[in-house]
């Protein structure tokens, strides 16, 4: 239980190119899914916060303009690399959080997709 | 502020010795916190992870890991290595009132025949 699918698993685009990411919960709801960036060889950055029905709030430092957050449903959030630049090559992977009681319900991570601009 | 830290940037271990990953957490509260593990190229997988009880806690693929109040610390350890144990490994502690986690910097686990 508790899959996390993410798509497309990679991407490669020209500079210019918006890029929609997919991050579905398969076999639970989930009201908050979270968005990360992560560099080689580093940690997870937190982007962003996604709650379903709601804006999403944003991380100091990340560009709401340039990473577009919706998450319409309770199973689907997505990311949009509006305009995208090389410097937005990463990886990026989401997160969901199952609609539990309580703050004890654990992240269940999406395989992250490798986004690279030309 | 909540933060994690992992201070072993890296471990070689051989196949089949024991490995232990260490991890310091400073939250205000009571912790709840993860191991992740992350193969090249893919996602966090959830290793275990404490609430509360019991302070020796078991999780997938033959890992635990012993929550220590007094030390503030959270480390994982494994009794035999096998090469498919490496990967990149993370600690995490939350969460906080809007559920987000504090991730450490990672250790990477190579594992020698």
């Amino acid at each position: 239980g508790a899959v996390v699918s993410q798509h497309p698993s990679r991407v490669i685009c020209k500079s210019g190119t918006s890029v929609k990411i997919e991050c579905r919960s398969l076999d639970f709801q989930a009201t908050t899914m979270f968005w990360y960036r992560q560099f080689p060889k580093q940690s997870l950055m937190l982007m962003a916060t996604s709650n379903e029905g709601s804006k999403a709030t944003y991380e100091q430092g990340v560009e709401k303009d340039k990473f577009l957050i919706n998450h319409a449903s309770l199973t689907l959030s997505t990311l949009t690399v509006t305009s995208a630049h090389p410097e937005d090559s990463s990886f990026y992977i989401c997160s969901a959080r199952d609609r539990g009681v309580g703050g004890n319900q654990p992240q269940h991570f999406g395989d992250g997709t490798r986004l690279s601009i030309l | 502020a909540q933060s994690v830290t992992q201070p072993d940037i890296h471990i070689t271990v051989s196949e089949g010795a024991s490995l232990e990953l260490r991890c310091n957490y400073s939250y205000g509260a009571t912790p709840y916190l993860f191991w992740y593990v992350q193969s090249p190229g893919q996602g966090l997988q959830l290793l275990l992870k404490y609430f509360s009880g019991d302070t020796l806690v078991q999780g997938i693929k033959g890992f635990e890991a012993e929550f220590k109040r007094s030390q503030s610390s959270f480390n994982l350890r494994k009794p035999s290595v096998h090469w498919s144990d490496a990967a990149e490994y993370f600690c995490a502690v939350g969460p906080t009132n809007d559920y987000k986690l504090s991730f450490g910097a990672g250790t990477t686990v190579t594992v020698r025949a």
